[in-house]
């Protein structure tokens, strides 16, 4: 069953306008949420995060919005760069198992120059 | 500092072989952790090492299994292989177990059961 759901595989956005990738989960133990980014051929690599005693935590062009009543997060990417473009992993993590992330399976995010 | 490094990058075995992959920590890092990438799933947390002890485990089979060594270096095995663990494994090492420590990725070792 998964716990970690993103609902679109795929996002084209134009350069320079907002890429907003969305992720929903079931669980309400979860209390820590990560976004990490793959470029093929390579291993994830963490990008923002977010506790749940928050709403929104912001980094540069990043903004991980959190909706607990809703369980649902997004990410923002604003502006969006073609270097941007990627598979986006959204991970949610209870206290007692932080290193047991439970990933969505993944949103392609194309940057159209 | 060296990021994590998994080896080999690729590898090629038959049904009911045995396997073992190799996951080096970055510098530092005590805890561990394995997942399985598939096209389907996603990423599967199969389990975490700290401190060469298991602290976690995924819901995987018994044919998986780790262990740590005292430098922190990490192995996965997997027993009796079967057409459906044709993935990427991934190693991922953290400076210590708990929330706020991020996950640091290996590139991954691609296994595919013939």
């Amino acid at each position: 069953d998964q716990q970690v759901k993103q609902n679109s595989p795929s996002l084209s956005v134009q350069e320079g306008r907002i890429s907003i990738l969305n992720c929903d989960y079931t669980n309400s133990m979860f209390d820590y949420f990560l976004w990490y980014k793959k470029y093929p051929a390579e291993g994830p690599t963490f990008l923002i995060s977010i506790s749940s005693i928050k709403d929104k935590n912001e980094d540069g062009r990043f903004t991980v919005f959190l909706n607990k009543s809703a369980k649902h997060l997004s990410l923002h990417i604003v502006p969006s760069q073609p270097g941007d473009s990627a598979v986006y992993f959204c991970a949610a993590s209870a206290v007692t198992g932080a290193n047991n992330l439970f990933f969505g399976t993944g949103t392609r995010l194309t940057v159209i120059p | 500092k060296a990021g994590v490094t998994q080896t080999p990058r690729y590898l090629i075995k038959t049904r009911g072989q045995q396997v073992t992959l190799s996951c080096s920590p970055i510098s530092g890092h005590r805890s561990v952790s394995w997942y399985q990438q598939t096209p389907g799933q996603g990423l599967q947390f199969l389990f975490e090492y700290f401190s060469e002890t298991q602290r976690n485990k995924g819901n995987f089979p018994g044919r998986f299994s780790g262990r740590q060594f005292s430098n922190s270096r990490s192995e996965m095995n997997v027993s009796t292989l079967e057409l459906g663990d044709s993935a990427l494994y991934l190693c991922a090492s953290s400076s210590e177990t708990g929330v706020g420590s991020p996950l640091h990725f290996g590139n991954g070792t691609r296994l595919t059961v013939t």
